[in-house]
């Protein structure tokens, strides 16, 4: 079965520190990554998504960043935090393939807190 | 993409259905409607999905009308553990285009 995970779980990091999220995919091949926050009582912003090795899409600018070195593993960065980007982090998965539909898995979140 | 539009919140009691309506007025023909589940701090989890008429599993049915222009979820007897934000998603669940987005769910605050 597949499986997702994501660390760190939480976080706290002073304004203009680095910040690196991780999270990998076990169980399936080539699919579709996604990282989205939600600020407090908000909905879910999507920040990046994947389809592929190297392939990256940016849903907002500023100073977050992400990558994919492998198949299964998608990283969030930022070279500088915001107080802004506080807020609950998720990294998603999809099956590749229009049979899945828009049926997406995320992982368990993180928490990251900018002091 | 097609935008979805659902009421920001609603109250039930224990016991009763309920029904929860998302408008997709330019909804595409390959494009799928899908509906989560979300508690507090938690990623949200995939409740039902469907492309037309009704759909039903354990948790919930679907109703999706001839126009596909706009969907309905209902739970059947919610409990207090119900209590949650739903999302409607549409999207052509193609792996090329890749993109979802959520819109602002529905707070559904059930009371005893």
């Amino acid at each position: 079965s597949q499986t997702i995970h994501q660390w760190p779980a939480t976080l706290v990091q002073p304004v203009g520190s680095p910040l690196s999220l991780e999270c990998t995919v076990e169980g399936t091949s080539n699919p579709n990554l996604y990282w989205y926050r939600q600020a407090a009582g908000r909905g879910l912003q999507l920040l990046f998504y994947s389809v592929g090795i190297g392939q990256i899409s940016s849903e907002v600018p500023q100073n977050l960043s992400a990558s994919r070195p492998q198949d299964r593993q998608f990283i969030l960065s930022s070279k500088k935090l915001l107080l802004s980007d506080s807020g609950f982090y998720l990294c998603a998965w999809r099956e590749p393939g229009r049979s899945s539909g828009n049926t997406i898995y995320f992982g368990e979140g993180s928490w990251l807190t900018v002091v | 993409l097609a935008k979805t539009t659902q009421p920001i919140s609603m109250d039930s009691y224990e016991g009763q259905e309920v029904n929860i309506t998302c408008s997709h007025n330019n909804i595409a023909t390959n494009d799928y409607i899908t509906w989560y589940q979300q508690f507090p701090s938690q990623g949200p989890r995939f409740i039902i999905q469907g492309y037309k008429t009704k759909v039903t599993n354990e948790v919930a049915s679907l109703f999706i009308p001839a126009d596909r222009k706009s969907s309905t979820l209902s739970l059947p007897r919610v409990s207090l553990s119900d209590t949650a934000v739903y999302y409607c998603l549409v999207g052509d669940g193609s792996s090329n285009t890749g993109k979802l987005i959520f819109g602002q769910g529905t707070t559904l605050q059930v009371k005893p």
